[in-house]
């Protein structure tokens, strides 16, 4: 199983709603990430856990909280979000560093 | 800074031709590099992975190598058919800046029947 599922496939929020996307992988895998992609850009690293402990934040704004409950699974959590924060949010899975990294389907945002 | 460029940004190729996608990048010092394919509005699909100690990976109709010391990559597609049309995206595992993956811009690829 080389599959990373991520829910949902799509959401429209508003400015002041709470929302989650969650990511989940059986795996095995010990270091999972958060991307943003705009529209005919690449993905842009948000945060990497490393067995389950944030190690990586890529100066993300706080209205967009990461969270890794275990080691099969990742949320993210959104708040306060604004129109520019509307893109495809892409979870990743991989052994640590060096080896190859699977992506999920990707959580199309829409901020209203 | 790793930065890391692909040539050509878009590509449009007639059906059957072999064609081949390049991949540059700035600082040698990498884990790996993987090509990975992705349809409008879906997620990435890998297609290859090249460690940095081998030279080139091949999976059915794709080969990649891989020139650390130049810096450069090459995704080699034979046959092309309609359903490889997708952008290809370039991702390069830097072994000096934790381990952090840099993207190119991606080719996005057209095969005419």
């Amino acid at each position: 199983d080389t599959e990373v599922t991520q829910t949902p496939k799509h959401l429209v929020m508003g400015m002041t709603n709470k929302k989650s996307l969650k990511c989940e992988q059986h795996m095995g895998h010990r270091a999972m990430y958060w991307y943003k992609q705009k529209a005919k850009k690449p993905p842009e690293l948000m945060f990497v856990y490393s067995y389950e402990k944030l190690s990586i934040n890529e100066s993300v704004p706080s209205r967009f909280s990461p969270e890794c409950p275990n080691s099969s699974l990742l949320n993210l959590h959104l708040h306060a979000l604004q129109p520019e924060d509307s893109a495809l949010y892409l979870c990743a899975s991989s052994h640590p560093r060096d080896t190859e990294a699977f992506f999920g389907q990707g959580t199309r945002l829409t901020v209203v | 800074k790793q930065e890391v460029t692909q040539i050509p940004a878009a590509l449009s190729v007639p059906e059957g031709e072999n064609l081949v996608l390049n991949c540059s990048f700035t600082d040698s010092a990498i884990y790996n590099l993987q090509w990975f394919r992705q349809d409008p509005g879906k997620g990435l699909t890998s297609l290859l992975l090249i460690q940095s100690s081998q030279r080139e990976q091949t999976s059915g109709r794709l080969n990649a190598s891989l020139d650390k010391s130049s810096g450069r990559s090459t995704l080699y597609i034979a046959a092309s058919q309609p359903g490889d049309s997708a952008t290809y995206l370039c991702a390069v595992r830097g072994s000096t800046n934790a381990g952090k993956s840099t993207f190119g811009d991606g080719t996005t690829l057209t095969v005419k029947p």
